[in-house]
């Protein structure tokens, strides 16, 4: 069976530091990767998204960037956090979306 | 800019009782949707797809598509206190194998012992 593992669960970070957050999944070859981000309160945002191995796309200008060194591995990064990267990071993965996506466990991160 | 839109509740609703979620979606060339359940502090889970105007049903959950009306809703019958939660509606942006979905803001379910 497919699982998808997110690390770490809970992250706190001084403003100006990097940031890596690493996803990989299981039991699958070639899946579609998401990263979301959830603010508080708020709605998932979609932030990238791979169809494969070097293939990155973005969806909204930001802090942040993501990339697929592996098939099966997802990583999201920053330079420099800024207070407003707070929230609540998700990973993901589907077969081209046909029957929706299974969610990583999440990463919690406070941005100080 | 496409947008999936649910009212954020709280909705409440006694043990035992029928709650009703809706959606609306505004592209008409989605073709998937999908309900999330996520607990407090936790991620989504998938509960249930469909995919074809109708009613499809899972055990106490029902998800209803109308295409025509840009509506989806999902019913939970026989409400559980287990069932408080957030529910997200998700929808298929229509663009390729991409896959990407657009949530909406989620509703809030309360159900009162």
């Amino acid at each position: 069976s497919q699982t998808i593992h997110q690390w770490p669960a809970t992250l706190v970070q001084p403003v100006g530091s990097p940031l890596s957050l690493e996803c990989t999944v299981e039991g699958t070859s070639n899946p579609n990767l998401y990263w979301y981000r959830q603010a508080a309160g708020r709605g998932l945002q979609l932030l990238f998204y791979s169809v494969g191995i070097g293939q990155i796309s973005s969806e909204v200008p930001q802090n942040l960037s993501a990339s697929r060194p592996q098939d099966r591995q997802f990583i999201l990064s920053s330079k420099k956090l800024l207070l407003s990267d707070s929230g609540f990071y998700l990973c993901a993965w589907s077969v081209q979306g046909i029957e929706g996506y299974t969610f990583g466990s999440g990463t919690r991160l406070t941005v100080v | 800019q496409k947008e999936v839109e649910q009212n954020s509740g709280p909705l409440s609703v006694p043990e035992g009782a029928i709650a009703s979620l809706n959606c609306t979606y505004s592209d008409r060339g989605s073709q998937s949707f999908f309900w999330y359940r996520q607990y407090s502090g936790k991620s989504p889970e998938l509960i249930m797809s469909i995919y074809s105007n109708g009613d499809k049903e899972d055990g106490r959950f029902t998800a209803q598509l109308n295409k025509a009306s840009q509506y989806v809703s999902l019913l939970i019958r026989d409400s559980q206190p287990s069932d408080s939660a957030t529910y997200l509606c998700a929808v298929n942006a229509g663009s390729g194998n991409t896959g990407k979905l657009i949530f909406g803001q989620g509703t809030t379910l309360q159900v009162k012992p």
